[in-house]
């Protein structure tokens, strides 16, 4: 069955502490991208990436960083969360090949910085 | 500035009427466009999508219609079910770029 999974799917922790949210497909897709989820803001493009060590910045990358070491994976990661970093994340992929890119989402990751 | 806008954050239409979202886009380059249905706790889910150089596609009970010189789209949902109740997310995109931009949603309330 083709998905994308994150983990965890709920996240409670304090400022400053390390935390990395994992993004896994198995659909072989080239792109990967990670979006925010806020009330009133709708989805923001955190960061993205087009295939196996490219990656680039989306609408709202202050405060995270990402790798994407394999094509399969590309996780998510805060160095020193802060509050305002409460969200629900979710992980999207698409083919590339697409003519339309329709991205597959991930079930999401809803954080909670203290 | 937000070049995809959805000004309705919600709608309520009755089972068996058609529910209309609209979705507003600045960005004249834009050529293919989205809607994307979310359910509470999961993840969005493509729904249709439509190119720039059509003004209408059709998907069963979905309909988007696009007005490139108004730069606004429209999805139609006919009849409506109680299962259709979800926040739509309309999307844009530029081709040969994979990135898409969204707007805020609306949340469509389908009552029975």
């Amino acid at each position: 069955e083709a998905q994308v999974t994150q983990n965890p799917r709920y996240l409670i922790t304090v400022t400053g502490k390390k935390l990395t949210v994992t993004c896994s497909q198995n659909m072989n897709h080239e792109y990967m991208s990670w979006y925010r989820q806020d009330p009133g803001l709708g989805l923001r493009q955190i960061y993205y990436s087009m295939n196996v060590e490219v990656t680039d910045k989306g609408d709202v990358p202050e405060g995270y960083k990402v790798s994407r070491k394999e094509k399969r994976n590309f996780p998510l990661i805060l160095e020193s969360p802060s509050p305002n970093q409460t969200s629900l994340y979710f992980c999207a992929t698409h083919s590339g090949t697409s003519s339309y890119n329709e991205q597959f989402f991930g079930p999401g990751t809803r954080l909670t910085v203290l | 500035d937000q070049q995809v806008k959805q000004n309705s954050p919600s709608l309520s239409v009755q089972e068996g009427r058609i529910s209309i979202l609209n979705c507003d886009y600045t960005n004249s380059m834009f050529d293919y466009f989205l809607w994307y249905k979310k359910y509470p706790a999961e993840g969005p889910t493509f729904l249709i999508s439509i190119s720039s150089i059509k003004d209408k596609n059709e998907d069963g009970r979905f309909t988007v219609f696009l007005n490139k010189s108004a730069k606004h789209l429209s999805l139609h949902i006919v009849p409506s079910q109680p299962g259709d109740s979800a926040v739509y997310f309309c999307a844009a995109g530029l081709s040969g770029y994979s990135t898409l931009t969204f707007g805020k949603g609306t949340m469509l309330l389908v009552s029975p």
